[in-house]
């Protein structure tokens, strides 16, 4: 069974551009999470979809956005980026939501804003 | 409030044993993760509680104590492939948001 993917696996930006980031779950997990993970920082949760929907999003301003398509992959849509938006983002996703249910995650895409 | 607090680095022999500490305070409690993360790699799943007790899965074994608001990782018999990232996190009931540690860091020296 394969597993969350993601691309592309680096993204050089410069700051003020816009990134784009893409994730497919595993074959049959309808929720995706985006994460954060910034050097010495732990995972800070960004968005989560369920079933086509936005459910959740963490403490990041509105320039942070995604979508969730038909197929359940996913988008995270970086607007105005910032030198502090360099990070490596993790997308995961899970089978259902409920409190047992284990997110997997995908290889992560480093992104760098010069 | 949300916090979860765990040691930054820890440091251990090839086949002894590290006990890896994970302190939380969340509004909810609706479970409580331990993912690997080796370097540059995305995190891997290795366990899950959500009652009081101790989870044993192969050399990993996992402990919650939800009054204490505490849990454990115990790594055995270790091996230097271990060296790596161990993230604790917590689902927060009214959020129902994972909510991650900065992870504690661990190598295993020969």
């Amino acid at each position: 069974e394969a597993g969350v993917t993601q691309s592309p696996t680096h993204l050089i930006k410069t700051r003020g551009q816009q990134a784009t980031l893409r994730c497919s779950p595993i074959s049959g997990h309808t929720s995706v999470y985006w994460y954060q993970q910034a050097l010495g920082l732990g995972l800070q949760f960004l968005l989560w979809y369920d079933e086509g929907e936005e459910r959740n999003r963490g403490n990041f301003p509105p320039r942070f956005s995604g979508r969730q398509f038909p197929n359940y992959s996913s988008e995270l849509n970086v607007n105005a980026l910032e030198l502090e938006d360099s990070a490596l983002y993790l997308c995961a996703s899970s089978l259902e939501v409920s409190g047992a249910d284990t997110q997997y995650f995908g290889p992560g895409t480093r992104l760098t804003v010069l | 409030g949300q916090n979860i607090d765990q040691p930054t680095e820890m440091t251990a022999t090839e086949g002894a044993i590290v006990q890896i500490n994970c302190t939380y305070q969340t509004s909810g409690f609706n479970g409580l993760f331990w993912y690997q993360q080796h370097a540059g790699e995305a995190p891997t799943f290795l366990s899950y509680n959500v009652l009081d007790g101790l989870e044993e899965k192969g050399r990993f074994s996992s402990f919650l104590s939800r009054s204490k608001g505490y849990s454990y990782l115990l790594l055995k018999e270790l091996q230097m492939k271990d060296s790596a990232s161990y993230l604790c996190a917590v689902r927060d009931l009214d959020t129902d948001k994972l909510i991650f540690g900065t992870g504690t860091r661990l190598q295993v020296f020969p």
